[in-house]
């Protein structure tokens, strides 16, 4: 696609419940970022994938937390048994290269999506 | 400490004037540097990259002191569409492309 289309744009559920947000990535893009973004503050790594391996999830909060990019192109972040403290703006990014030793310009640059707002009852 | 660090202002300035905001980073092994910028309510974009011998956009010129881990970013002959949050981006030894918390610029007339 043009950009980076995330869905759904705003989800409120209640506390227990499971969501799942989705990451279209732009077309040809080989790496996929997840970032959660608080009020006030800068985005805060969550896992990547270049292609369809996850190659880090180290950011991830807790086991509740999971993200897969099985055909290497869209990923779904899942949350499962929501808490409050999930509340955030959730948002994904791709780059055309991954990020490396090598500052390649242009192709490792990240371009975000409009973000799915997650509201935790 | 936080791997990036930044002030997180308000820098209020009137129009026209020169405003820098510096951004420190904790680990020395950190390769790439950028500048994004981002709207209320909006996703980060792209301002410009850092490079080794620092660049300049219009306005807008980068700097980068690896002897101090810190980046800079100057902005010239400011405009009120300037008011937005200023965030700098280091990827460190894994590559990973960590945010700092943002500098909010107000821009007023």
């Amino acid at each position: 696609g043009a950009g980076v289309s995330q869905s759904p744009r705003y989800k409120v559920t209640k506390r227990g419940q499971d969501v799942a947000l989705r990451c279209d990535p732009i077309s040809g893009h080989v790496s996929l970022y997840w970032y959660r973004q608080a009020l006030g503050q800068g985005p805060e790594f969550l896992t990547y994938f270049n292609y369809e391996a996850q190659q880090d999830k180290s950011g991830l909060p807790n086991d509740r937390f999971s993200a897969e990019r099985p055909e290497g192109s869209i990923s779904t972040l899942t949350i499962q048994r929501t808490e409050q403290r999930d509340s955030a703006m959730y948002r994904c990014a791709s780059s055309l290269e991954s990020i490396g030793p090598k500052l390649i310009s242009g192709a490792n640059v990240l371009t975000f999506g409009a973000g799915s707002r997650l509201t935790v009852l | 400490r936080k791997e990036v660090e930044q002030d997180p202002g308000p820098f209020n300035v009137p129009e026209g004037a020169t405003v820098a905001f510096n951004c420190t980073y904790s680990n020395s092994a950190s390769q790439s540097f950028f500048w994004y910028r981002q709207d209320c309510r909006k996703e980060p974009k792209l301002l410009m990259s850092v490079y080794s011998s620092g660049n300049e956009d219009g306005r807008f010129t980068a700097q980068l002191n690896r002897a101090s881990q810190y980046i800079s970013l100057l902005i010239r002959d400011s405009k009120l569409s300037d008011s937005a949050t200023y965030l700098c981006v280091v990827s460190g030894g894994s590559y990973i492309p960590t945010f700092g918390r943002g500098t909010s610029l107000i821009v007023h007339p």
